[in-house]
């Protein structure tokens, strides 16, 4: 079964903090994947990776970036926590083939 | 307009009834995903498909490429069947992208 873990699943941070989230998958995807959920808005993409060191914006990238060190973690970076960021952040991962994606289990960030 | 729609946004029935979940789209695709997400907000794959239709248990999901339609069906609904329900669509320009639509809550009462 593929694993996909994320480091928290609910964290407070105050406004302006750094705030990382990471994510973790165990089946050696090439894939991964941050998407933020929001009620009525539904699952948006943030940033995606194809490779180690690679990343592509999505379609909400402004106030965050990532990091893909290694091929399993894939990390989301709040430079400067605000209140609009408030929200569940999800992470998937998927092989380049198959293309099914499989999730974490989520975070719920609240920025006060 | 979103690139993905689906109908009806809520749904609640009892239990034991047969449930369709409508997604359309109005994008050209290679694959559509339907996705499940219960409350404390895990999501799990439930199909992935392509052209005509999918079987597992007792849902079944279909997908018309003609006319960018596909529906999810469940038969003999069960309370644990609750969750909210979400398409997602892998556009033929995307890459490895999704786009998703904005999910149907379920409710089914015993």
């Amino acid at each position: 079964d593929v694993k996909v873990t994320q480091s928290s699943r609910y964290l407070v941070k105050r406004t302006g903090e750094k705030v990382f989230l990471e994510c973790v998958q165990d089946m050696d995807h090439e894939n991964m994947f941050w998407y933020r959920q929001d009620p009525g808005l539904g699952l948006r993409l943030i940033y995606f990776s194809y490779d180690v060191k690679m990343k592509e914006k999505g379609d909400i990238p402004e106030g965050y970036s990532v990091s893909r060190e290694k091929k399993e973690r894939f990390s989301l970076i709040l430079e400067s926590a605000s209140t609009n960021q408030t929200s569940m952040y999800l992470c998937a991962s998927s092989d380049r083939v198959i293309t099914e994606q499989y999730f974490g289990p989520g975070t719920r960030l609240t920025v006060t | 307009k979103n690139e993905v729609e689906q109908s009806p946004q809520n749904l609640t029935a009892q239990e034991g009834e047969f449930i369709t979940i409508n997604c359309s789209y109005s994008v050209g695709i290679s694959a559509l995903h339907w996705l499940q997400q219960h409350p404390g907000g895990g999501i799990v794959s439930l199909f992935m498909l392509s052209s005509g239709k999918k079987k597992h248990g007792r849902l079944i999901a279909t997908i018309n490429i003609q006319e960018k339609h596909s529906s999810l069906h469940i038969t003999a609904s069960h309370p644990r069947d609750s969750a909210v329900y979400i398409c997602a669509v892998r556009i033929i320009q995307g890459a490895q992208k999704l786009v998703f639509g904005q999910g149907t809550r379920l409710t089914i009462n015993p």
